[in-house]
């Protein structure tokens, strides 16, 4: 496809199930980011690959969230033991290059009961 | 920590009127910067980006913003604006490096009145 394409776009899971988000990115596109998006915030940075490597997890706010991009393309954001402040829109962004502008997906509504 | 502040949570303008909107960052070292918009249930789409080149930036639908060194600033501006242009709008910067993160404000959500 054209943009950056990520399912699934809705996700409802119960507190402690393990959930999995994935992104495909633009094709060609080096880059790879995931970020949080809380109700009312911006943005916030979790992950970011470059191929298949993961070259920056800073923002990853527990060991309970884990990402992969195996073959330096599709990715996937897995969250274990979901937790009720999990809740929030996941976004993907995909570039070129690290410094050319990020291209995002409509991103993946989670909700934790 | 180096960080994006967007004055302004709502603002409301009425159709044809001037659109400003808000944004400064806090760092020395002059960054890249971005203006998204978000509709409804959407992703993040690019309207203009700052590179250190021209320090006015022309974007898409119409906008644009002007790059202030001195003023750490790079409010986002449209003319006239249009009832298609609701929807909320990040600031956003990065200052390079090996991972080109992007940190984003708050965000400005835009009403338009008729």
């Amino acid at each position: 496809g054209a943009g950056v394409s990520q399912s699934p776009r809705y996700k409802v899971a119960k507190r402690g199930q393990d959930v999995a988000l994935r992104c495909d990115p633009i094709s060609g596109h080096v880059s790879l980011f995931w970020y949080q998006q809380a109700l009312g915030q911006g943005p916030e940075f979790l992950t970011y690959f470059q191929n298949e490597a993961q070259l920056d997890k800073s923002g990853l706010p527990s060991d309970r969230f884990f990402a992969e991009r195996p073959e330096g393309s599709v990715s996937t954001l897995k969250i274990q033991r979901t937790q009720q402040e999990d809740s929030a829109v996941y976004l993907c962004a995909s570039s070129k290059q690290g410094d050319q502008p990020q291209h995002f997906g409509d991103g993946t509504r989670l909700s934790i009961l | 920590a180096q960080s994006v502040t967007q004055l302004g949570s709502h603002v409301s303008v009425s159709e044809g009127a001037l659109v400003l909107l808000r944004c400064n960052y806090s760092s020395s070292v002059p960054p890249y910067l971005f203006w998204y918009v978000q509709y409804p249930n959407q992703g993040l789409q690019l309207l203009l980006k700052y590179t250190s080149a021209a320090t006015l930036v022309k974007g898409i639908n119409g906008f644009e913003a002007e790059f202030k060194k001195s003023e750490t600033s790079f409010h986002l501006t449209k003319p006239s604006a249009h009832m298609s242009d609701a929807a909320e709008y990040f600031c956003a910067v990065t200052w390079g490096g090996a991972t080109n993160k992007l940190i984003f404000g708050t965000g400005t959500l835009l009403a338009v009145q008729p």
